[in-house]
């Protein structure tokens, strides 16, 4: 079974940019979760999908957005990127089949922003 | 807010030692889940514990949850440095849709 995949790997933007990520969950799962990991603040999370709806959102400013589209596949997008944007972007997947569940994660986006 | 802390946040040790990493809360936790995260890679699931005082073992790795589900122990025996990364653990919000909430890790470094 394929893993969860994230693209692209790496990217540099400019201040005031915006940039767009994506993440392909593993067949079958249909809840998508994005997380942002900086050194400093460590694993936050951004916001849930599941089946196309936002079922929950963390503590981030509105330039942070999301959507999942029929297929489960997710993309985030941030708008007016700032310095501190600059982080490793992780997408997870779950099966949310009831109980706890497990989240897989993908190798990530590592975005910079200059 | 649910606030795990994890200790201590760096170990260096030599191949061959043993090592327990904590985490722990203020509030009971729902459950818990122990994951390793490889340099340039997304964290993978060790271990979800859910009962207090349970232990689980996963090879030199043993897991324990407290009594009273306000914390949590990874032991690993006989350290190899494949097992050098970062260790988090994480609660699932209950009724909160899929959010995990971690702690700030343990970056662990074996050397041989």
């Amino acid at each position: 079974k394929a893993g969860v995949t994230q693209t692209p790997r790496y990217l540099i933007k400019t201040r005031g940019q915006q940039v767009t990520l994506s993440c392909s969950p593993i067949s079958g799962h249909r809840s998508v979760s994005w997380y942002q990991q900086t050194p400093g603040q460590g694993l936050q999370f951004l916001f849930e999908y599941f089946s196309e709806t936002q079922r929950n959102k963390g503590n981030f400013p509105g330039r942070f957005s999301g959507r999942q589209f029929s297929n489960s596949r997710s993309e985030m997008n941030v708008s007016t990127l700032e310095l501190g944007d600059s982080a490793l972007y992780l997408c997870a997947s779950s099966p949310r089949t009831g109980g706890v569940s497990e989240a897989f994660f993908g190798q990530g986006t590592r975005l910079t922003v200059v | 807010t649910q606030l795990l802390e994890q200790s201590p946040q760096f170990l260096s040790i030599q191949e061959g030692e043993n090592l327990t990493v904590y985490c722990n809360s203020s509030s009971v936790f729902s459950s818990l889940q122990w994951y390793r995260q490889e340099p340039g890679e997304g964290p993978v699931l060790l271990v979800t514990v859910v009962t207090g005082g349970e232990v689980k073992k996963l090879k030199r790795l043993t897991f324990q949850f407290g009594d009273a589900r306000k914390d949590s122990s990874l032991h690993i025996t006989a350290a190899q440095p494949g097992d050098t990364g970062l260790y988090l653990c994480a609660e699932e919000i209950y009724n909160q849709g899929g959010k995990l909430i971690f702690g700030q890790g343990t970056e662990l470094s074996v050397k041989p």
